[in-house]
């Protein structure tokens, strides 16, 4: 399996721009989370989905923030207008349920996001 | 407040030499505790993940120990080499709780000299 893939690798752009950043999950992975990293908080919990239906989406920033699943392979975090404090690597991570509580989630490798 | 807190924030060690790397965590009640390996400009990779009936647990130089009474974890690396050059983040999950339910500490810094 290729993992997590996110596209894309960079994003550059200017305030009030719109940004997409797209991710694909490992097939057959029924969970799909969006993180943001940044020095000074580490890893956030963006949102995340089960079986395409969103979750908890309890820590988007605000109302800029949306994220979609239209389908078990495809999903997209949208920043609109973007703004110099959303500058920071956005991950997409997948896991399946399985029977334990120990899942394991397994990230991709991110999309750096400048907002100048 | 749920918290997990690592030290040191940074850490620089000569090639072959041993390290442990904290983690304290207020959880509660608590179900796992990961240790996640992040290179730079990649995603993080899991190392181990101990429920709270594990003490110890080992992937290959890495070995993590869990105290679930007094809530400290340990990762110790053996023999270190330059590949292990990275941030090194405990994760805490709550029990019962969600997948989204992780609480992450912000990792501490290891750099490995030669």
């Amino acid at each position: 399996d290729a993992g997590v893939i996110q596209s894309p690798r960079h994003e550059v752009t200017e305030m009030g721009q719109e940004v997409t950043l797209r991710c694909k999950p490992i097939s057959g992975h029924d969970y799909l989370f969006w993180y943001r990293q940044t020095m000074m908080r580490g890893l956030e919990l963006l949102i995340y989905f089960n079986n395409n239906v969103p979750i908890d989406d309890s820590g988007m920033p605000e109302d800029r923030f949306s994220a979609k699943m239209p389908n078990a392979s495809f999903s997209t975090l949208k920043i609109q207008p973007s703004e110099p404090r959303d500058s920071a690597v956005y991950f997409c991570a997948s896991s399946s349920a399985g029977t334990s509580d120990s899942y394991e989630q397994y990230f991709g490798p991110g999309t750096r996001l400048t907002v100048t | 407040k749920n918290q997990v807190e690592q030290s040191p924030q940074s850490l620089i060690i000569l090639e072959g030499k041993n390290c442990t790397l904290q983690c304290n965590y207020t959880v509660s009640p608590f179900s796992n505790l990961r240790w996640y390996k992040q290179d730079t400009g990649r995603g993080p990779v899991s190392l181990t993940i101990m429920t709270f009936s594990e003490n110890t647990k080992s992937n290959g130089r890495y070995t993590a120990t869990l105290d679930a009474d007094t809530k400290q974890s340990s990762l110790h690396i053996t023999a270190s080499q330059l590949s292990d050059s990275a941030s090194y983040i405990c994760v805490v999950s709550g029990y019962g709780g969600s997948q989204g339910n992780l609480i992450f500490g912000k990792g501490t810094k290891l750099s490995v000299k030669p």
